[in-house]
């Protein structure tokens, strides 16, 4: 069975900082993995997402994130923060190949501040 | 609509009530989701309709929760006999998925339920 963790529930940085976001997954096969922002009051949307290929994949509004299979890891970066990118972020997993739901973990809350 | 859309948007029920929660999910996608998002517990994935194939419920926490996708469309989830415990946000999301599970849901803006 798959599972996610994301390590820290609230996280605050200074505009132009940068932006890290831990998550770990586990599974027991190659896994595909995905991030999702839910900007206040708005719902969840597709920031990024890993299935095969190159292990660095790149999203929208500057963020990046890189799978380290021998880390077991999925973390989101951005070089520089902005006012906008406060938000909430989820990290999630599936089952590579499309066989199975996906499941998130708890959130990772962002404040950003001046 | 363009989106997936939720109602109602919120509820207030009192305890050992029933609800009903709706979602039009965009149209021509084959896939549905129920999430529960609680505080600080992430998104608890509940139910999932793909085509016409048996829903995968294993995510419902008790015989108290029910739903359905009618014509492979609108789908309505149900709680009876409401505790306290299942105030939460329920959303809903809808993908296309004709033959596999893509990851690329579109949520709605949930259904916030508070049960007094």
């Amino acid at each position: 069975a798959q599972s996610v963790t994301q390590l820290g529930s609230h996280v605050s940085v200074s505009e132009g900082a940068l932006v890290l976001l831990r998550c770990n997954y586990s599974s027991s096969v190659p896994p595909y993995l995905f991030w999702y922002v839910q900007y206040p009051n708005q719902g969840l949307q597709l920031l990024l997402k890993y299935t095969t290929g190159a292990t660095l994949v790149k999203g929208i509004n500057g963020f990046e994130a890189e799978f380290k299979k021998s880390e077991t890891s999925f973390h989101l970066t951005k070089p520089s923060a902005h006012m906008s990118d406060a938000a909430e972020y989820f990290c999630a997993v599936m089952t590579s190949g499309g066989y199975n739901k996906l499941i998130f973990g708890a959130g990772t809350r962002l404040a950003v501040h001046p | 609509g363009a989106g997936v859309s939720q109602s109602p948007s919120n509820k207030v029920t009192e305890k050992g009530k029933d609800v009903e929660l709706r979602c039009d999910p965009i149209s021509g996608h084959t896939a549905l989701y129920w999430y529960r998002q609680s505080l600080g517990q992430g998104l608890e994935f509940l139910i999932y309709f793909q085509g016409n194939s048996a829903p995968d419920k294993s995510g419902l926490p008790s015989d108290r929760f029910s739903a359905e996708r009618t014509g492979g469309s609108v789908s309505t989830l149900t709680i009876q006999r409401t505790q306290q415990e299942d105030s939460a946000v329920y959303l809903c999301a809808s993908s296309f998925e004709p033959h596999r599970v893509s990851g690329e849901l579109f949520f709605g803006e949930g259904s916030r339920l508070t049960v007094l």
